[in-house]
């Protein structure tokens, strides 16, 4: 069963930094593009980042473009999140998510599974 | 960027009825949309992908249909649980982007 669990929320001052993780099985992970995507509280979704199987790709939104950095060690089943001068507009559920049947290989696609999220509050 | 609207913001409909959701891209997207269900607390699950596709397990009842910039999901039948937030999303063009989403309650 392919499964998704992030971690690393929590409360965060603003200008502070946080590493998310997302460990992954069930699939073969190498070759899997991955994406996070954040849902603000009580917000629609909003794509953050997303990374193409070997690193080969890696894009970002505007509003997180510098500050965040997406990265995978496949040798792990890991995915990582580094985010560096949060601030309360980066407040949010994270969420990661792989790309399934629909997707290309520079990292874009549609999301057939998705973790539980890890909530993020930038707050002093 | 690829702006995705959504339409109606709320559909208030009962059990068994049948369920219209709209979907509008700013340009051409060809096929590369994707529809999503979300329930509180929970994540996204995916319905529809590529425009008319359904994903893995999801009942006969969910279609989706439209090319270019208009786009529909449909509901044949109202089932309770499908009493939820659904979402649109495209893979056309970086960066990806979601509509703002359709909440579907009960009448």
């Amino acid at each position: 069963e392919v499964h998704l669990v992030e971690s690393g929320g929590g409360l965060v001052e603003p200008g502070g930094s946080l590493r998310l993780s997302c460990a992954a099985s069930g699939f073969t992970f190498s070759t899997s593009s991955l994406n996070w995507v954040r849902q603000a509280p009580g917000k629609g979704l909003e794509w953050v980042s997303s990374i193409s199987g070997g690193s080969t790709y890696l894009n970002y939104a505007d509003s997180v473009r510098g500050r965040f950095t997406i990265s995978r060690d496949d040798a792990k089943n890991s995915l990582y999140l580094e985010m560096n001068s949060l601030t309360a507009e980066d407040t949010a559920v994270y969420y990661c998510a792989r790309v399934g049947r629909g997707g290309n290989e520079y990292g874009s696609g549609s999301y057939d599974c998705w973790g539980q999220g890890t909530l993020v509050i930038v707050s002093s | 960027e690829i702006v995705l609207t959504q339409s109606p913001a709320t559909l208030s409909l009962s059990p068994g009825e049948r369920a219209t959701l709209s979907c509008r891209a700013s340009q051409s997207i060809s096929i590369y949309l994707a529809w999503y269900q979300q329930k509180p607390g929970q994540a996204p699950r995916l319905l529809i992908y590529d425009a008319s596709n359904r994903a893995t397990g999801i009942p006969a009842r969910f279609s989706g249909s439209g090319s270019g910039t208009d786009f529909s999901l449909t509901i044949s039948s109202l089932e309770p649980e499908d009493f939820a937030v659904y979402y649109c999303q495209q893979r056309a063009g970086w960066p990806l982007t979601f509509g703002g989403g359709t909440k579907v309650e009960i009448k």
